[in-house]
């Protein structure tokens, strides 16, 4: 079975803190994308990424980077956590060969709270 | 950035009755998806319609996709209770890079 795995469902930190979160995914996807969903507000894209050491930015970058060091994961990170980046964290990844826009796989979320 | 626009926000139905949501988005685009997200969890996919399609059947699920209206409908019949969650049209971004997704449609059906 297909699988995107998110290393952490819940975490709390402190403004100000540098905080890493982490996907996986084992379908040798070669897209991953990371997006937060907030109520009112949806989905909203941070960063994908296309290719090892490849990154593009999404719609809301600010406050964020990523790292994609292999193939199979994708990093999320926040250099100096801020009370406005608590949200709901989704990774996914898709296939290449079905274009950028192919059927996106999603893991279970991380939901951060900055305190 | 292109959003897909889903109304109604909300819908409340009884079971065995048919839930019907829509989308909006806005450039041209040559595919477009529906997920749909249990509460609190991750999306999961549903169907994907092609721009040369008008229709597509998977299960109790039909899609329509206009694009001379840049809109697509999602219809549930005979709903179950089971089929409570959020649901989300995904068109491409204008780069055609990634999925752009709206604050989705939430279904309640009760029993």
């Amino acid at each position: 079975d297909v699988k995107v795995t998110q290393s952490s469902r819940y975490l709390v930190k402190r403004t100000g803190e540098k905080v890493f979160l982490e996907c996986v995914q084992d379908m040798d996807h070669e897209n991953m994308f990371w997006y937060r969903q907030d109520p009112g507000l949806g989905l909203r894209l941070i960063y994908f990424s296309y290719d090892v050491k490849m990154k593009e930015k999404g719609d809301i970058p600010e406050g964020y980077s990523v790292s994609r060091e292999k193939k199979e994961r994708f990093s999320l990170i926040l250099e100096s956590a801020s009370t406005n980046q608590t949200s709901m964290y989704l990774c996914a990844s898709s296939l290449s060969g079905s274009g950028n826009t192919g059927e996106l796989f999603f893991g279970e979320g991380s939901r951060l709270t900055v305190l | 950035s292109q959003q897909g626009e889903e109304d109604p926000q909300a819908l409340s139905i009884q079971e065995g009755e048919n839930a019907t949501m829509n989308c909006s988005y806005k450039t041209s685009i040559n595919n477009l998806q529906w997920y749909r997200q249990n509460s609190g969890r991750g999306l999961v996919h549903l169907i994907l319609i092609r721009s040369n399609e008008r229709e597509k059947h998977s299960g109790r699920l039909r899609v329509t996709l206009d694009t001379s209206k840049k809109s697509s409908s999602l219809l549930i019949t005979a709903s179950r209770a089971a089929d409570t969650a959020s649901y989300f049209c995904a068109p491409p971004n204008q780069a055609g890079t990634a999925l752009i997704f709206g604050k989705g449609t939430t279904l309640s059906v009760s029993s």
